[in-house]
């Protein structure tokens, strides 16, 4: 069974760092891009940034580009996004979702909230 | 950046009825090399991650019943449920991912009425 879990959120102040985590089970997970999609407290869906299956290829919004750094370490099978700058419209429930183009499996998210 | 824009915002159907959702491309998301749309369908329920319906505009996902269908090509697109049930009441919404980035129409809300 394809099992994606986050961790890392939590409430940080503007200006600040989190790192967040995506635990991979139950597929090959050095054979999958993998995304970043968050989702503000009652609004729509927005992509945030994607790596390939060997990470030499990654994509950013621009909202992020710059601030936010995605990686992964396929040793581990997990998948991660290092945010900085952290601002207030930066809240939000962020998930990991496999890529096979559209977004087939998804994490259940981990909330980020930034706020002094 | 593509826009994608979904119509209506919400709407209220009685069991059993059909309910139509549109999603409309500001470009094609059809990748001519192999004549495939890249645009997908998400059902999104209170409290939970989203959930691959449709893929490549009409590709069913292996467990996704049969009464969710999807149509359309080029920059035009349809979700229909043939006949809706309760457990279908969430928020659609849909995807292309035929370029960076990729970007998400603002989402349906599909009530019982």
């Amino acid at each position: 069974e394809v099992q994606l879990v986050e961790s890392g959120g939590g409430l940080v102040q503007p200006g600040g760092s989190l790192r967040l985590s995506c635990a991979a089970s139950g597929f090959s997970f050095s054979s999958y891009g993998m995304n970043w999609v968050r989702q503000a407290p009652g609004k729509g869906l927005e992509w945030v940034s994607y790596i390939s299956s060997s990470a030499s290829t990654i994509y950013y919004a621009d909202s992020v580009k710059g601030r936010f750094t995605i990686s992964r370490d396929n040793a581990k099978n997990s998948l991660y996004l290092q945010m900085s700058s952290l601002r207030a419209e930066d809240t939000a429930v962020y998930y990991c979702a496999r890529s096979v183009g559209a977004c087939n499996y998804w994490g259940r998210g981990t909330l980020v909230t930034v706020s002094s | 950046d593509i826009v994608m824009t979904q119509s209506p915002d919400s709407l209220a159907v009685s069991l059993g009825e059909r309910a139509t959702i549109n999603c409309k491309s500001s470009q094609s998301v059809l990748y001519s090399s192999n004549n495939k749309n890249n645009l997908a369908w998400y059902q999104q329920k209170v409290g939970q991650p989203p959930k691959l319906l449709i893929s490549w505009a009409s590709t069913r996902e292996s467990g996704v019943p049969d009464r969710f269908s999807g149509s359309g090509s080029g920059t035009d697109f349809t979700l229909i449920i043939s006949s809706l049930q309760a457990e279908d009441v969430a928020v659609y919404y849909c995807q292309q991912y035929y370029s960076i980035p990729r970007t998400f129409g603002q989402g349906t809300k599909v009530e019982i009425k």
